[in-house]
């Protein structure tokens, strides 16, 4: 298994309400992101996870709430959103927490927050 | 922190010419530089990637190339088809956000057939 896969694809959400992103990896990565990414503009990292312990928070409000309940699954915990954070969550994974191996993307959540 | 300029923003070529993508980065001490392709509503994908002990790695009809000294690598793209249409991204490791990757603001390349 060579994918990062993530459920749901699309979510429409109101912002009072509570959801969450899913995340799976089974290629034995210890590393594993969410990056957030806006029409046209280039994914930004919001946390990462190292051997399942977050290990970098990019100053993301905490209406959004990361949580790696073992080292295969992800998830991203949303409460009370803003319009603002309508974008396309993507996961990622690689062997280690570095920036010198290429990461595997999932198709991403596209989120809308109503 | 680390600065990742990427150019052009848009590329637009006939089928069968060569498209060639800059980036530029400011921490010297980076080494990895990977590329992504992300079609339309999909997943970036890595399409080559290369490290700093080389000047240039080629996979069929892509290459990159790097040149350490004056801190850019570029991404060619030969021949080209129309199923090469997409955004590419390059990629650094960013110091300031523990060496995770940081991409460049992206280039539509755009194949008229």
């Amino acid at each position: 298994d060579t994918e990062v896969t993530q459920t749901p694809k699309h979510l429409v959400m109101g912002m009072t309400n509570k959801k969450s992103l899913k995340c799976e990896q089974h290629m034995g990565h210890r590393a594993m992101y969410w990056y957030k990414q806006k029409a046209k503009k280039p994914p930004e990292l919001m946390f990462v996870y190292s051997y399942e312990k977050l290990s970098i928070n990019e100053s993301v409000p905490s209406r959004f709430s990361p949580e790696c309940p073992n080292s295969s699954l992800l998830n991203l915990h949303l409460h009370a959103l803003q319009p603002e954070d309508s974008a396309l969550y993507l996961c990622a994974s690689s062997q280690e927490a570095t920036g010198g191996n290429g990461y595997t993307f999932g198709s991403g959540t596209r989120l809308t927050v109503v | 922190g680390e600065n990742v300029e990427q150019h052009p923003s848009t590329l637009s070529v006939q089928e069968g010419d060569s498209a060639v993508i800059k980036c530029t980065y400011s921490d010297s001490a980076s080494n990895y530089f990977p590329w992504y392709k992300q079609e339309l509503g999909k997943r970036p994908q890595l399409i080559i990637d290369i490290r700093s002990n080389v000047g240039e790695k080629k996979d069929q009809r892509i290459a990159v190339t790097l040149n350490k000294t004056a801190k850019h690598f570029s991404l060619h793209i030969t021949e080209t088809q129309p199923e090469d249409s997409a955004v590419y991204f390059c990629a650094v490791p960013a110091l300031r956000a523990g060496n995770m990757l940081t991409f460049g603001g992206g280039t539509r390349l755009m194949v008229k057939p």
